[in-house]
């Protein structure tokens, strides 16, 4: 079956600290990763995607992502957090002949000062 | 300019009601959905349009039916409201339509 988990529900940092926000996946086809941030009160925004090619693949915002093929993973992370980060991130998985995206459940992240 | 601009932002009705929600982009995208979040903030596609033609039509019920009169705008008219029916929807557009959507911002509906 088709499915993206994102284990961690609620992350909570420091500003300034680094962060990865973890994505491990389910899919049969050759699979096209997403994520993308939801502010409160606000639809979601691509940060970064990975379709082929370099396996590190760099976004918006700062914020990168490794695709681990054997790990069947699509961690996100950034080196220093800032404050304005604070959000909903939700990873994706799709592929070529469909544009039916399956979203994760979202990691809620808190910044403190 | 707003990209994917949905209208209204908030809805509150009752039971039993007719509902419309209203997308429009101005981005020339072919491709147009709509999305359901829930209270846990899971996310499912209900719909998507490719330039007014219906590709994905997900297990929905019936009470909802897109419209897209256009390839710039989908609508989505729900019918006989339910409480089940309280979430945030979405509506995205795509000009690839591999997954790099752009969002609108969302209408909160709640049922009462």
């Amino acid at each position: 079956a088709q499915s993206v988990t994102q284990p961690d529900i609620h992350i909570t940092v420091s500003e300034g600290a680094s962060l990865e926000l973890r994505c491990n996946y389910s899919y049969g086809a050759t699979p096209y990763l997403f994520w993308y941030v939801q502010s409160p009160g606000q639809g979601l925004q691509l940060l970064l995607k990975y379709f082929s090619g370099d396996t590190l693949v760099q976004g918006i915002k700062g914020f990168e992502a490794e695709f681990k093929r054997s790990q069947s993973s699509f961690n996100l992370r950034k080196p220093s957090v800032h404050w304005s980060d604070a959000a909903e991130y939700f990873c994706a998985v799709g592929a070529k002949n469909t544009d039916k995206l399956i979203f994760g459940t979202g990691t809620r992240l808190q910044v403190f000062p | 300019d707003t990209a994917v601009s949905q209208t209204p932002k908030y809805l509150v009705t009752q039971m039993g009601n007719d509902k419309s929600i209203k997308c429009e982009q101005n981005l020339g995208h072919d491709t147009m959905y709509w999305y359901k979040q829930d209270s846990k903030k899971f996310l499912k596609i209900m719909f998507s349009y490719n330039n007014k033609e219906l590709i994905i039509n997900e297990t929905v019920p019936n009470r909802f039916s897109p419209k897209s009169p256009d390839k710039a705008h989908l609508n989505l008219h729900i019918n006989s409201l339910e409480l089940g029916d309280s979430a945030v929807y979405f509506c995205a557009s795509s000009l690839t339509g591999v997954g790099d959507f752009l969002f609108g911002s969302g209408t909160r509906l709640t049922v009462v």
